[in-house]
């Protein structure tokens, strides 16, 4: 199956840093999603490209769609406490009714 | 406007035994997925229903079955329970299959003993 490996694992920043974090994959997307989990809850839909190239930003959060659609990219500015939680890559093939996620990027933000 | 509801939020079993976990869609939402998280990784697709029938299929075995409720709720059951069973599971509710917005319960986090 597809394989979504996400780097950094982890990350410690001070808050008010940027934070930049990415997604690659062994095969091609045609959705790549970004997604967040706190602790004790299930993820939460952040951003949604669908198209190579795109570049979208939802507030602080801006996203990028590869070119070569195997990989993904999310930029967070100005960090602020509670952008603390684990940031999840998801991608969805045409056709398919599911989403593959990555490994997961867990930020940690020191005040 | 409730989100998606999971019960229960923990469980704990022994293995071999079943195990029922429940899921309530979002108001508006026909379309229920069920995802496997294991502990320090991204969630797994399991299997997704609509109109009360299975409609893909992830890679698990036969043990991990469904059902979909006219309506829309969705029950995951899992059989001859294993320690590597021991995950978060997650229902997400969707307007459609294939829509790529989710929307995720909290989870019902199961320990196998």
């Amino acid at each position: 199956g597809q394989q979504l490996n996400q780097s950094p694992q982890s990350m410690f920043i001070q808050e008010g840093e940027d934070v930049s974090m990415n997604c690659t994959s062994s095969s091609i997307f045609n959705t790549w999603l970004w997604y967040k989990q706190d602790p004790g809850e299930g993820p939460v839909l952040l951003i949604a490209l669908y198209k190579a190239g795109e570049l979208t930003s939802n507030g602080r959060l801006t996203a990028q769609f590869g070119i070569t659609r195997k990989d993904s990219f999310l930029n967070i500015s100005a960090s602020i406490p509670s952008d603390v939680g684990i940031y999840f890559c998801a991608g969805q093939t045409v056709g398919a009714n599911n989403l593959f996620f990555g490994t997961g990027t867990r930020l940690t933000v020191i005040p | 406007d409730a989100g998606v509801t999971q019960s229960p939020t923990h469980l704990i079993k022994t293995r071999g035994q079943q195990v029922t976990l429940r899921c309530s869609p979002k108001s508006g939402h026909d379309t229920v997925s069920w995802y496997q998280q294991a502990l320090g990784q991204g969630p797994q697709f399991i299997f997704q229903y609509y109109e009360e029938e299975e409609r893909q299929r992830g890679n698990f075995p036969d043990r991990f079955s469904g059902h979909q409720f006219p309506n829309y709720s969705s029950e995951l059951n899992v059989n001859a329970l294993l320690l590597g069973d021991s995950a978060l599971y997650l229902c997400a509710s969707s307007s459609r299959p294939g829509a790529n917005v989710l929307t995720f319960g909290a989870g019902s986090r199961l320990t196998v003993l």
